[in-house]
């Protein structure tokens, strides 16, 4: 089944104590992002990977990295969650080509930073 | 100014009703406009692309575009109950992808 997979999907953490979200797609997509959702604010993108190794920012992305070592995966690291963090997360890819924008998404991890 | 507008709703219909949802966006190298639609706490699903000025029917969707306005709408025919959800409007320039903060839809019995 063609998906999107996210992992974990509920996190609660405290302030300061890195972790990481990750994100396997297994559609062979090229374009791969991160967003996070808040109320009134909609979604909100991250970061942003053309291809493996290829990697920028989006809107908002102070205090978040990522990294895209293969094409399948693409994690979102938090060096030092703060309260501010706290949100729904989520994953998304897209095929090449004129489909580049029809993106596919995962299920969300819904984070809080205590 | 937001790149993409849209009324947050909510919009009330009564079922078997058009729902008819709007979008503005700002950004003139936008050529690709899509709508999602999101259940409470689910994630968003596409359910209607358009690239071209006119009208682009899917089912009891219509998606329909004006470049020159910079006006994207999405209509509902035949509002059902479980159409009740939440619609993004989304652009798409190049790299940059963005959404707007979504329309609440609400059909009632």
């Amino acid at each position: 089944e063609a998906q999107v997979t996210q992992n974990p999907r509920y996190l609660i953490t405290v302030t300061g104590k890195k972790l990481t979200v990750t994100c396997s797609q297994n559609m062979n997509h090229e374009y791969m992002s991160w967003y996070r959702q808040d109320p009134g604010l909609g979604l909100r993108q991250i970061y942003y990977s053309m291809n493996v190794e290829v990697t920028d920012k989006g809107d908002v992305p102070e205090g978040y990295k990522v990294s895209r070592k293969e094409k399948r995966n693409f994690p979102l690291i938090l060096e030092s969650p703060s309260p501010n963090q706290t949100s729904l997360y989520f994953c998304a890819s897209s095929p090449p080509g004129r489909e580049f924008h029809e993106q596919y998404f995962g299920p969300g991890t819904r984070l809080t930073v205590t | 100014q937001k790149e993409v507008e849209q009324n947050s709703g909510p919009l009330s219909v009564p079922e078997g009703a058009i729902a008819s949802l709007n979008c503005t966006y700002s950004d003139r190298v936008s050529q690709s406009f899509f709508w999602y639609r999101q259940y409470s706490g689910k994630s968003p699903e596409l359910i209607m692309s358009i690239y071209s000025n006119g009208d682009k029917e899917d089912g009891r969707f219509t998606a329909q575009l004006n470049k020159a306005s910079q006006y994207v709408s999405l209509l509902i025919r035949d509002s059902q109950p479980s159409d009740s959800a939440t619609y993004l409007c989304f652009t798409g320039g190049g790299n940059k992808l963005t959404f707007g903060t979504g329309t609440q839809l609400k059909v009632e019995l």
